[in-house]
């Protein structure tokens, strides 16, 4: 049973435009919650994270919200850059994190110019 | 510094065949762990370690087995490959148990035939 998950397996946005990347989770006991953004060959790299005490955190043009009652997180980047192209994996541990990271399967970020 | 480095970036196996994938990292973090990736997935936890001398399971663990005998190096081993276990293994590390941002190596891909 997929305790994280992201829908959308790719996502189409101008540039320019903004970008909302969506992410479900349906443990309860997660209060920690990460993007990472990933390039081919690479290894993901940290975006922005959230703790379950916050509904927002922003950092630059990234801004993470969460709705508790929801079960739900959002990613949004405005504006919309050529670089933003990858794929996009929502995470999150639950209290002292020893578990580790539970990743949702990816969305990939398409930025047209 | 380097950060988390993995050796090697790319293996061939034969099924039935051993090896160990190396794992570095020079930041002093006491938790590490092992991740795979499979296409379509989200990356899974493999093992996982929150300091020398101590390690333990995370969601897939079976036919792999760690070790960690140092803060800075986590080896992953596989002790007879099977063609399930082809994959892109991530490395990563992290400060401590509840420091949710974890820092990825740039993985290995590991076939086996």
């Amino acid at each position: 049973d997929q305790q994280v998950k992201q829908n959308s397996p790719s996502l189409s946005v101008q540039e320019g435009r903004i970008s909302i990347l969506n992410c479900d989770y349906t443990n309860s006991m997660f209060d920690y919650f990460l993007w990472y953004k990933k390039y081919p060959a690479e290894g993901p790299t940290f975006l922005i994270s959230i703790s379950s005490i916050k509904d927002k955190n922003e950092d630059g043009r990234f801004t993470v919200f969460l709705n508790k009652s929801a079960k739900h997180l959002s990613l949004h980047i405005v504006p919309s850059q050529p670089g933003d192209s990858a794929v996009y994996f929502c995470a999150a541990s639950a209290p002292g994190g020893a578990d580790g990271l539970t990743f949702g399967k990816g969305t990939h970020l398409i930025i047209q110019p | 510094n380097a950060g988390v480095t993995q050796t090697p970036k790319f293996q061939v196996l034969k099924t039935g065949q051993s090896m160990t994938l190396q794992c570095a990292q020079d930041m002093n973090h006491e938790y590490m762990s092992w991740y795979r990736q499979d296409p379509g997935m989200g990356l899974r936890l493999i093992h996982y370690s929150v300091g020398a001398g101590i390690t333990d399971q995370g969601e897939v663990p079976n036919g792999y087995n760690v070790s960690r005998s140092t803060t800075e190096d986590f080896p992953l081993r596989l002790l007879s490959a099977a063609p399930s276990q082809t994959s892109v293994y991530f490395c990563a590390s992290s400060l401590g148990l509840a420091e949710g941002q974890q820092f990825f190596g740039p993985g290995t891909r590991l076939t086996v035939l």
